[in-house]
């Protein structure tokens, strides 16, 4: 059966800080990694990576795959208010047709 | 472009009962994958659509199903209705030509009484 698990399940940071998210995965067929971002509703999607050691950036958001290890972290600097969600971690697997398999996610709250 | 809209938002149903959920994709995406979020299990799979065809399902009881129209909506039915059914149910699309990148809708935040 396919795993992922996200770490830590809660965090709780200071504006200004740097936080480091973790996500281990076990699947078959693996075929990529992604990061999602939810507030109050839909996920919004971050990053896609399927490539290990290259890194995806956005803003003060970046991300990175280790298909050895089989991780991905996810960074964010200088956190902001508005960072605060949860961050959901999944895992797309399948030979032909694929499914995603979603972490338990990380609430991230950023405190001013 | 417009997002992934669902309806209905909210939805009060009792034990027993049925439901049918409605989610309509991106324009041009022709997958759709169903989702079941609860505080306990986070984003569990139900199943994916594409051009009308089930193309993978979830572990979940028969009492969940879908199908797919040809203009790429999507209905998903849970029958005989139970407690732990309560959740939020995302309905995500797809162009299937960048990669499993998935796009979600709002939600029906469905409640089991």
């Amino acid at each position: 059966e396919d795993k992922v698990v996200q770490s830590p399940l809660s965090l709780v940071v200071h504006e200004g800080d740097t936080v480091t998210l973790n996500c281990s995965y076990e699947v078959t067929n693996f075929r990529s990694l992604l990061w999602y971002k939810q507030e109050k509703k839909a996920p919004t999607f971050l990053f896609m990576l399927t490539s290990s050691g290259i890194e995806k950036k956005s803003g003060r958001l970046s991300s990175i795959l280790d298909k050895k290890e089989l991780f991905s972290i996810l960074n964010i600097t200088a956190t902001q208010t508005g960072d605060s969600a949860i961050y959901l971690c999944a895992v797309a697997s399948g030979a032909g047709s694929y499914q995603l398999t979603f972490g338990k996610g990380t609430k991230l709250s950023v405190i001013p | 472009k417009a997002g992934v809209t669902q309806t209905p938002r909210y939805l009060i149903k009792t034990r027993g009962q049925q439901v049918t959920l409605s989610c309509s994709p991106i324009s041009g995406h022709r997958s759709v994958s169903w989702y079941q979020q609860t505080p306990g299990q986070g984003l569990q799979f139900l199943f994916e659509y594409f051009s009308e065809t089930q193309r993978n399902k979830g572990n979940f009881p028969g009492r969940f199903s879908g199908r797919q129209f040809s203009n790429s909506r999507s209905e998903m039915n849970v029958s005989t209705l139970e407690l732990g059914d309560s959740a939020l149910y995302l309905c995500a699309s797809s162009p299937r030509t960048s990669g499993e990148t998935q796009y979600f809708g709002p939600g029906t935040r469905l409640l089991v009484l």
